[in-house]
């Protein structure tokens, strides 16, 4: 149980483009959704809190207006990167609240992100 | 956890022997802890977790334990096997709101 999926695996875009990235949680609803970001041979840093029906909240330093976040159901959070620069390449990773009962928080798979 | 962005240190290891991995971590009001494992290209992996108020929890193959009074984890590996290796990442949960701080990281390397 507990299973949180992640789509794409990859993508590759154009610099100025826009991606969305999406987070599911299969098994059980999530009132709260977490995005990571993991530069290579680094560690996860956390971006922003996606909360269902409500605003996401963004950690220092992370803009808000190019990270857009809408966590418009229980079940989907999703991650618009606007405006891409190569700079945003990176890995990012999701994570949701573990329903009642459940042990650990698990994560999505992640999408690589490359802007060309 | 431990500062990121600093090059993650790296941990050799025969097969068969132990490992042990070791994060110190920021926050002493933290009451929950987990070691993830990654691998390349995917997402962390639960391994195993402590809540502050025990010293040690053993899983299969897995110990952590935890040492309050010197903010310090460590994860034991009991005949340490080559699918054991990755990056092994301690996380805390620093005010129980499911938002998770990183440490930075061990790579393992099993040798045959």
């Amino acid at each position: 149980g507990a299973v949180v999926s992640q789509h794409p695996s990859w993508v590759i875009c154009k610099s100025g483009t826009s991606v969305k990235i999406e987070c599911r949680s299969l098994d059980f609803q999530a009132t709260t959704m977490f995005w990571y970001r993991q530069f290579p041979k680094q560690s996860l840093m956390l971006m922003a809190t996606s909360n269902e029906g409500s605003k996401a909240t963004y950690e220092q330093g992370v803009e808000k207006d190019k990270f857009l976040i809408n966590h418009a159901s229980l079940t989907l959070s999703t991650l618009t990167v606007t405006s891409a620069h190569p700079e945003d390449s990176s890995f990012y990773i999701c994570s949701a609240s573990p329903p009642e009962g459940a042990y650990g928080y698990t994560f999505g798979s992640g999408t690589r992100l490359t802007v060309v | 956890g431990e500062s990121v962005g600093l090059h993650l240190p790296t941990l050799s290891v025969q097969e068969g022997d132990n490992s042990i991995i070791n994060c110190a971590y920021s926050n002493s009001a933290s009451d929950y802890f987990i070691w993830y494992k990654q691998e390349s290209g995917k997402g962390p992996q639960f391994i195993i977790d402590i809540r502050s108020n025990m010293d040690k929890r053993q899983g299969q193959r897995v110990t952590v334990l935890l040492n309050k009074t010197v903010k310090h984890l460590s994860l034991q590996i009991a005949a340490t096997q080559p699918g054991d290796s990755a990056v092994y990442f301690c996380a805390e949960d620093t005010s129980n709101d499911y938002k998770l701080s990183f440490g930075a990281g061990t790579t393992v390397t099993v040798r045959a």
